[in-house]
């Protein structure tokens, strides 16, 4: 079956240092891939998503490349800020699963000033 | 625009009590509705889903069951908490699975069984 393996956390960073959460993959076919956070207390938000090999998805200086060769998507920001600590979820999705998506354990980012 | 609506946003439950959460999601029509568990350090596991009124999916054996008695409407239900049934329970919507596939959530709902 599906599957998203996520790099261990915490992940425990200063502020304006650089942000690498590993993401890989199984899955059948073609997956989309979603990275999601949560803020404390609140349920999850999109983060950015990329739906075919080699997209690049970004939002707010978070970036991820789809990766089919290495079934990898993995998130880097160059700078992180206090207001990113967060836990982040790597996701996929197939077209032909009723819209079923598959979850990373989530990793914990804390950003210290 | 569209929101989603997840409540109570916190209770606590003695073992052996019933639950009822419920989501509802506003504008949008025939939305996919999912309830995932996020278990304290863990990931999400995906309870139930739901592809239109009536039409319940389950993908772990256990100790709840879902409804959906109209079209923007979910709730998740036990008539006899365990407390392993403790966690934070999201409720989730997509609109159109053969496009974005993002899915919307909800606030969350805390349970504590004790």
């Amino acid at each position: 079956g599906d599957s998203v393996t996520q790099m261990e956390g915490p992940v425990t960073l200063s502020e304006e240092a650089f942000l690498t959460i590993n993401c890989t993959y199984t899955a059948t076919g073609y997956p989309s891939l979603f990275w999601y956070v949560q803020y404390p207390g609140e349920g999850l938000q999109l983060l950015l998503k990329a739906t075919k090999a080699d997209d690049k998805g970004s939002n707010k200086g978070f970036e991820a490349t789809y990766r089919k060769e290495t079934t990898s998507f993995h998130l880097e920001k160059g700078s992180v800020q206090v207001s990113d600590s967060a836990v982040y979820f790597c996701a996929l999705r197939r077209y032909t699963n009723a819209g079923k998506s598959t979850f990373g354990d989530g990793t914990t980012l804390t950003v210290k000033p | 625009s569209q929101t989603i609506h997840q409540w109570p946003a916190t209770l606590v439950q003695p073992v052996g009590s019933p639950l009822s959460l419920e989501c509802t999601v506003e504008g949008t029509s025939n939305p996919n509705l999912y309830w995932y568990r996020q278990a304290a350090g863990r990931g999400l596991q995906l309870l139930f889903y739901s592809v239109g009124i009536g039409q319940i999916s389950s993908e772990v054996p256990q100790n709840l069951s879902a409804s959906r008695p109209q079209d923007r409407q979910f709730i998740l239900s036990s008539k006899k908490l365990l407390l392993s049934d403790s966690g934070f329970y999201l409720c989730a919507w997509m609109e159109d699975i053969l496009n974005t596939g993002e899915l919307f959530f909800g606030e969350g709902s805390r349970l504590t069984v004790l």
